[in-house]
């Protein structure tokens, strides 16, 4: 079953802690992506990859990294979390040929206190 | 930068009613796709249009892309409870897909 999972679904945490979002596809993608999603603003990009180890900043990176170094895992990283990155965060993956499907992950609630 | 603007943001309707989300974008898109997001869930694919002008049916929802290639439109005909979510579009190119800011559909029985 084509699948993007993603790890943990919610976590709490507090300013400053560092913590990691794993994202995982199973369809052998290209292209994986990070959003955060908030009221009123719908789904904002936060990195994306287009294979192993090509990254590049979507519309609001600052305060998160990523990584690609395997086809399938696309970690979100918080160095030092702030309570404005609180929010609902969603992992995706597609191919990157035309008329392709975007696939999105469950998402993962993010609370910083 | 590329922006997508949709409205309305909130709609309620009666079950049976007709609803339309619109969909516009500041520069000119090469394809426009469609998600659904059910309450406590995660965006779904529902549809792409890439031909200027074109028209595209799944059952009761009409999907139209402009002529220009910068709006576009999701029409339910008669509405049912299943329909309650929402509704983003999303354009761009291959890398950077910009999302819509989203219709939430509120559909009473």
């Amino acid at each position: 079953e084509a699948q993007v999972t993603q790890n943990p679904r919610y976590l709490i945490t507090v300013t400053g802690k560092k913590l990691t979002v794993t994202c995982s596809q199973n369809m052998n993608h290209e292209y994986m992506s990070w959003y955060r999603q908030d009221p009123g603003l719908g789904l904002r990009q936060i990195y994306y990859s287009m294979n192993v180890e090509v990254t590049d900043k979507g519309d609001v990176p600052e305060g998160y990294k990523v990584s690609r170094k395997e086809k399938r895992n696309f970690p979100l990283i918080l160095e030092s979390p702030s309570p404005n990155q609180t929010s609902l965060y969603f992992c995706a993956s597609w191919t990157g040929r035309p008329g392709n499907t975007i696939y999105f992950g469950e998402g993962s609630w993010l609370t910083v206190v | 930068g590329q922006q997508v603007m949709q409205i309305p943001q909130y709609q309620h309707v009666q079950e049976g009613e007709d609803f339309t989300t619109y969909c516009n974008s500041s520069t000119t898109l090469s394809n426009i796709q469609w998600y659904k997001q059910r309450p406590g869930g995660h965006p779904v694919f529902l549809i792409q249009l890439v031909k200027s002008g074109e028209v595209k049916k799944q059952k009761r929802l009409t999907f139209q892309f402009g002529e220009a290639k910068k709006n576009s439109s999701l029409h339910i005909t008669a509405t049912q409870t299943t329909d309650v979510g929402t509704y983003f579009c999303a354009g761009g190119n291959t890398d950077k897909l910009i999302f819509g800011t989203g219709t939430r559909l509120q559909v009473f029985p």
